[in-house]
């Protein structure tokens, strides 16, 4: 499969926990996004990459969330001290080249916080 | 601030009456728009952009900059066409906004 992939599916977790999600972008593509999406909302930004750079970040995004590109490859998110307001499906999405090009998204990891 | 609106969380057609989803935004500049979509079990998916002014699956949508708007139209729905929409804003080229989503269900 050479699309996007995001591990793990599901992730549940108590609250206080520390949690961290991967996502393997395309291959060639060198922009990496992050969105999370509640119920019945539309995915909401958190932050993106240009290469390793990190470029943008949500001011929603609370100090709690972090993310790194090390390589330009793939990307983590890293959710520390969760709280229940945190259970969403984060996606990652990838894109080429040009800023309006499409976005290729990863199947999303569900998370719960207990 | 930039945003995006879908009015109707839920569109419910019968089989082969046309269909129009509709989405709202604001912005300042020109804007890059997008229809995604979200199939039962599948990954949310590029479905068309105002750029390339095609037809996708036989869905338009046409910019609309008076009324800021870009509503999703198909002259005959199909079965096939149910799932999850979502309208989205491309933000100055840094990210994408999206709409709230309209679910669509094309009923037999």
């Amino acid at each position: 499969d050479t699309g996007v992939s995001q591990d793990p599916r599901h992730k549940i977790t108590k609250r206080g926990q520390n949690v961290t999600f991967r996502c393997d972008p395309i291959s060639e593509h060198n922009r990496l996004y992050w969105y999370r999406q509640t119920l019945g909302q539309g995915p909401e930004f958190l932050t993106y990459f240009q290469n390793e750079a990190q470029l943008e970040k949500s001011r929603l995004l609370s100090d709690r969330f972090s993310a790194e590109r090390p390589k330009g490859s793939f990307s983590t998110l890293e959710i520390q001290r969760t709280e229940q307001g945190d259970s969403a499906m984060y996606l990652c999405a990838s894109q080429g080249r040009a800023g309006n090009e499409k976005l290729f998204f990863g199947s999303g990891t569900q998370l719960s916080v207990l | 601030a930039q945003r995006v609106t879908q009015p109707e969380k839920l569109l419910s057609v019968f089989k082969g009456a046309p269909v129009e989803l509709k989405c709202n935004y604001s912005y300042s500049g020109s804007p890059e728009l997008f229809w995604y979509v979200q199939y039962s079990r599948q990954r949310l998916q590029l479905l068309l952009r105002h750029i390339s002014r095609e037809s996708i699956k036989g869905f338009t949508a046409d910019l609309n900059k008076g009324e800021t708007s870009f509503h999703l139209k198909k002259p005959f729905a199909q079965e096939e066409d149910s799932a999850m929409y979502y309208c989205a804003l491309d933000n100055y080229g840094q990210n994408f906004v999206f709409g709230p989503g309209t679910r669509l269900s094309v009923l037999p």
